[in-house]
């Protein structure tokens, strides 16, 4: 059975670009939440998807934009890189949206580093 | 000041002690997780709770509701529980998502 999967690990780009990280769920699971962890800080939540919509979003500018595939993966897109986005992003997914009931699997997480 | 706050911040103990971790929060919330990540990021979901207590194995997660507090214990503590512990919250209202605490950092010496 296998778990939550990231790629890639690593990326390393430049201001102003643009990145895209992939994201496949645990299986079984309808519901994919990605979060950036700043070193040395807790993860934030950036948003969750659900039924291929944006169900609950953190406190993130458009910048950062995402979306969910009928297969349940999703993808987490960040332009116009700032030097700031540098961090870990960790995918987790869920069987249904929320987090009251719902127990968040978590990826590795792929490091972004913006040079 | 951070809406959900952990204690101590870093704690190293030596092999076999009882080792407990605090977290308060400042919202009314629905749920609280209690998370572990090793070093290298992996993350792994512990105890999702709103009452009472839950153990599994040599860990026991306790929250107290009317107090906004809740404890993370570690029982018979080994090397290998060193990580970072993370509380977080879903709120009953406002912010979505989950509100995450600064972590524990936990080294168990042997």
């Amino acid at each position: 059975d296998a778990g939550v999967t990231q790629s890639p690990t690593h990326l390393i780009k430049t201001r102003g670009q643009q990145v895209t990280l992939r994201c496949s769920p645990k299986s079984g699971h309808d519901t994919v939440s990605w979060y950036q962890q700043a070193l040395g800080q807790g993860p934030q939540f950036i948003f969750q998807y659900y039924e291929e919509e944006e169900r609950q979003r953190g406190n993130f500018p458009d910048r950062f934009s995402g979306h969910q595939f009928p297969n349940y993966s999703s993808e987490l897109n960040v332009n116009a890189l700032l030097l700031g986005d540098s961090a870990l992003y960790l995918c987790a997914s869920s069987l249904g949206p929320g987090f009251t009931y719902n127990e968040q699997f978590f990826g590795p997480g792929t490091r972004l580093t913006v040079l | 000041k951070n809406e959900v706050e952990q204690s101590p911040q870093n704690l190293t103990a030596q092999e076999g002690e009882f080792i407990t971790i605090n977290c308060s929060y400042s919202v009314g919330i629905s749920a609280l997780h209690w998370l572990q990540q090793h070093p290298g990021g992996g993350i792994v979901s512990l105890f999702m709770l709103s009452s009472g207590k839950k153990k599994h194995g040599r860990l026991i997660a306790t929250i107290n509701i009317q107090e906004k507090h809740s404890s993370l214990h570690i029982t018979a503590s080994h090397p290998r529980d060193s990580a970072v512990y993370i509380c977080a919250v879903r709120r009953r209202e406002g912010a979505d998502g989950l509100t995450f605490g600064k972590g524990t950092h936990l080294i168990i010496q042997p």
